[in-house]
């Protein structure tokens, strides 16, 4: 069965440098999200994406943010610049219809 | 306020028991999932859906969208079901989730 993948599993960053985490949504899927769970948090949206743009993005994805989808299979999140608390597990998610489905995750440790 | 609450925040049972667990939302929604949350960190989506009632295994989730309140009900339940267990809205538009804070579930044997 098709799943979406996301690598790496865990990213450990001095704080102040770039990361880029790298996602393989459905080859058939035409809308992508990522989210974020901070340690003992719920869930939030970050932004998503259809037609080579950004369709929605939330408060928490500023300037230091920026997703992109640089060919036809990857779909990645730059974060530019982290922070302490960019710490968390970040997942990719993508549809065709309306179901969503998630990577496994990709843990963010900014040191 | 949450858009997305859900209850209990955490729940204990013994194997064999049978669990519910309570997702209520304050916005028009289209649909909703359930997801699974393992320890180790990944999501696994367990149903969506608009109306009804759907079943798969042990596992049935049903849905008053008037009501806006949905459960997520394991019958005889066991240890390999403990997990955190998520309820996520589907808005009209645009179709980004919207979490509840999840209820985390430990069976005992």
């Amino acid at each position: 069965e098709p799943e979406v993948t996301q690598t790496p599993s865990h990213q450990v960053t001095q704080m102040g440098q770039e990361v880029i985490l790298r996602c393989v949504p459905i080859s058939n899927h035409l809308y992508f999200y990522w989210y974020r769970q901070i340690l003992g948090q719920k869930v939030e949206f970050l932004v998503s994406f259809y037609n080579n743009e950004i369709s929605e993005k939330s408060e928490i994805f500023d300037d230091q943010f920026s997703v992109e989808r640089p060919d036809g299979s990857n779909f990645t999140l730059k974060i530019r610049s982290t922070k302490l608390e960019d710490s968390a597990m970040y997942f990719c998610a993508s549809r065709r219809e309306y179901e969503q489905y998630f990577g496994p995750g990709t843990r963010l440790t900014v040191t | 306020k949450n858009e997305v609450e859900q209850s209990p925040q955490n729940l204990t049972a013994q194997e064999g028991e049978f669990i519910t667990i309570n997702c209520s939302y304050s916005v028009g929604i289209s649909a909703l999932h359930w997801l699974q949350q393992h320890p180790g960190g990944g999501i696994v989506s367990l149903f969506m859906l608009s109306s009804g009632k759907k079943k798969h295994g042990r596992l049935i989730a049903t849905i008053n969208i008037q009501e806006k309140h949905s459960s997520l009900h394991i019958t005889a339940s066991h240890p390999r079901d403990s997990a955190v267990y998520i309820c996520a809205a589907i808005k009209a538009a645009g179709n980004k989730l919207t979490f509840g804070g999840g209820t985390r579930v430990l069976v005992k044997p």
